[in-house]
This record gives C-alpha cells, sequence and structure tokens, in this order.
C-alpha cells in the first residue's frame, strides 16, 4: 500500500547541476503532478500529466522537465539548478485528468541548492 | 524541521475546542474544493471535498462549509486533538482543468 513515493527525501546541489527527482505511484492513478513549496507560497504546479505520453506546464514551469513514459513514473528534471529552486517538491496523483479529484501526495524531495 | 509554517495565519485552540480555520478562493467558477493537512515532514493528506453544488458536507469530526456568493469556504473540526496540529489547505479546482490552486494555509495549534 505504498501510493506516491518520491526519491530520494534530501539532495543538497551545487548551481548549475542537474538532477532528476524520482515519483512513482502504484494505484494505476492516469493523473500525476509535481508542486513546489515554499515558506507562505502554498503550492504551486510545475508541470502535470493527463496519461502517459501527454504532459503539460503549471504556473512555475521553467527551469524544470517532465516526462510520461509510463502510467506509474512522473520523474522531474532540474537542467542547471539554481538556488531560486530551493524548495520543497512534492509528487502528486490521482485516478482521472478531470476535475473533481482528490489528488494523493508523496511525503516530498527536500532540496537545496548551494 | 522544514519552514513551511512561517508567515502563516495561525489559530490557536485548546484540546476540546472547536476550530474553524477560513479561505478565501479567487475563482467563481471553481466547481470543487478540498481541505487538506499537512503535518511537519509529510506531504499533504486530504480530509474532505466538496462539490459547488453543496453547501455543506460532513466527515467524522469535520465540516466543510461553502459560501459562493462570497467565495469563502471554511473547515470546522469538532473536538479539537492535539494530533491536530497541522498546516490547512484549501484548494480549488477550475472547471474544465485538471489542476488544483492552493491557498498559502493555516497552522492549527492545539495545546493540551
Amino acid at each position: 500500500n505504498a501510493g506516491v513515493t518520491q526519491t530520494p527525501k534530501f539532495q543538497v546541489l551545487k548551481t548549475g547541476q542537474s538532477m532528476t527527482l524520482q515519483c512513482a505511484q502504484d494505484m494505476n492513478h492516469e493523473y500525476m503532478s509535481w508542486y513546489r513549496q515554499d515558506p507562505g507560497m502554498g503550492l504551486r504546479l510545475i508541470h502535470y500529466s493527463v496519461g502517459a505520453g501527454i504532459t503539460d506546464q503549471g504556473e512555475v514551469p521553467n527551469g524544470y522537465n517532465v516526462s510520461r513514459s509510463t502510467t506509474e513514473d512522473f520523474p522531474l528534471r532540474l537542467l542547471s539548478a539554481a538556488p531560486s529552486q530551493t524548495s520543497v517538491y512534492f509528487c502528486a496523483s490521482s485516478r482521472t485528468g478531470y476535475s473533481n479529484q482528490p489528488q494523493h501526495f508523496g511525503d516530498g524531495t527536500r532540496l537545496s541548492i548551494l | 524541521g522544514e519552514s513551511v509554517g512561517l508567515h502563516l495565519p495561525t489559530l490557536s485552540v485548546q484540546e476540546g475546542d472547536n476550530s474553524i480555520i477560513n479561505c478565501a478562493y479567487s475563482n467563481s467558477a471553481s466547481d470543487y474544493f478540498i481541505w487538506y493537512k499537512q503535518e511537519s515532514g509529510k506531504g499533504p493528506q486530504f480530509i474532505i471535498d466538496i462539490r459547488s453544488n453543496m453547501d455543506k458536507r460532513q466527515g467524522q469530526r469535520v465540516t466543510v462549509l461553502l459560501n459562493k456568493t462570497v467565495k469563502h469556504l471554511s473547515l470546522q473540526i469538532a473536538a479539537t486533538q492535539p494530533g491536530d496540529s497541522a498546516v490547512y489547505f484549501c484548494a480549488e479546482n477550475p472547471p474544465g482543468y485538471s489542476t488544483l490552486t492552493f491557498g498559502k494555509g493555516t497552522m492549527l495549534l492545539v495545546s493540551p
């Protein structure tokens, strides 16, 4: 009964490094998304996917790439890390891409960029 | 620990009191709303949801009220317990969008 699993839980990077944050769900959910959470800012949507092979941009997509080659996995790539990307990153999934669906969240990846 | 709670509105209550957490949403066309609870070091956890064709929905110890006239959502927690201490977020879903827009959150502190 894993739900949404995010790895790693913590990561420190140097400016300019690249990295992939992993997200996997075992609920056969069609919809997956990535958020970042900063103090006092709530959660902001980075990218989302309504199904395998389909991705779209959210509110704050710059500096991040995603792909969705399988239903289960939705990795988030930082191409060239910047200090402004220091944040807590959450992956979420829901059964379908339609509205009126609660999203289920992982426990996050805490990322620091030096 | 995480600093997600910095600069958040805070509601402090005594154990056993009823708590009311308020949220103003932005899109008058939003047709679905969710409340999440986030404990320190964890991801948001679904509490309760409500569709725009309803004014009130009850769960176990929680009630969500929706006032579409003033675009206001509230979460009532009955007999608040120390384990209820967390940050609470509301989220809205505009129609036709498969995305959620989150509020900034309210920290609930429950003292024994």
